[in-house]
């Protein structure tokens, strides 16, 4: 079992760029795939994206509109989220999670989540 | 709207079984062994509870179950106890155009 820790800016201005980045200790990031999911306030989860440790392949939700972008820096360890053009509809506790091998969409160990508000 | 149909809530008292319903489509859950349910306890992430279907990670107790059958995914927590309330969701996959798309969620109630 690894720690995940997201860090970034806690408030992001309309229209502008919100970035997250994920820490991961206690095991490499090799090896694996890991992913954003965001759950606005009092709704449910929703996935937005992935990325193997190598930097490829990557795979977004369709209702993000190109406006996402994840990446990965293997010397760091960790991995980001970079949402363009934001709206009051983005705010919400974004959490970066490790894809269990093999299962699809299963996400066996999770950070403890960023709450990102969207406001001017 | 979400992608996968849940109960908005499920009770049961202590020691008592509850199952909970995830319904989707032949594109979804019906396509793919991929289902897996999620805990999670007000103010904290999510925990996985069940993935491939019916399938525990070490450590969650077998009093949690999964199963499957043409659209629907259930699960089904027995001898329930009060640590066992909080809200579950259940997620799917759904080809590579569509990853990954979660259940609207169940609050569980401890009676």
């Amino acid at each position: 079992q690894v720690q995940l820790q997201e860090s970034g800016p806690g408030l992001v201005k309309p229209s502008e760029t919100l970035s997250l980045t994920c820490s991961v200790s206690g095991g490499s990031i090799e090896n694996y795939y890991w992913s954003w999911i965001r759950q606005p306030p009092g709704k449910g989860l929703e996935w937005t994206a992935y990325i193997y440790y190598s930097g490829t392949p990557t795979n977004y939700n369709p209702s993000l509109k190109s406006r996402a972008t994840i990446s990965v820096d293997k010397s760091k360890n960790q991995f980001s989220l970079r949402l363009s053009s934001v709206t009051a509809a983005d705010t919400a506790v974004y959490y970066c999670a490790r894809i269990l091998l093999g299962s699809g969409p299963s996400f066996d160990d999770w950070g403890q989540g960023i709450l990102v508000t969207v406001s001017s | 709207q979400s992608a996968l149909t849940q109960p908005p809530s499920a009770s049961g008292s202590p020691g008592q079984s509850v199952t909970i319903s995830c319904t989707g489509t032949s594109s979804d859950i019906g396509a793919y062994t991929h289902v897996c349910w999620y805990q999670q306890h007000p103010g904290k992430a999510p925990k996985l509870i069940i993935y491939a279907v019916n399938k525990r990670p070490s450590g969650v107790p077998d009093r949690f179950s999964g199963s499957k059958s043409g659209n629907t995914a259930s699960l089904t927590v027995s001898g329930l106890q009060a640590e066992d309330e909080a809200d579950y969701y259940c997620s799917s996959h759904a080809g590579m155009n569509n990853w990954g798309i979660f259940g609207g969620g169940t609050k569980l109630t401890v009676l």
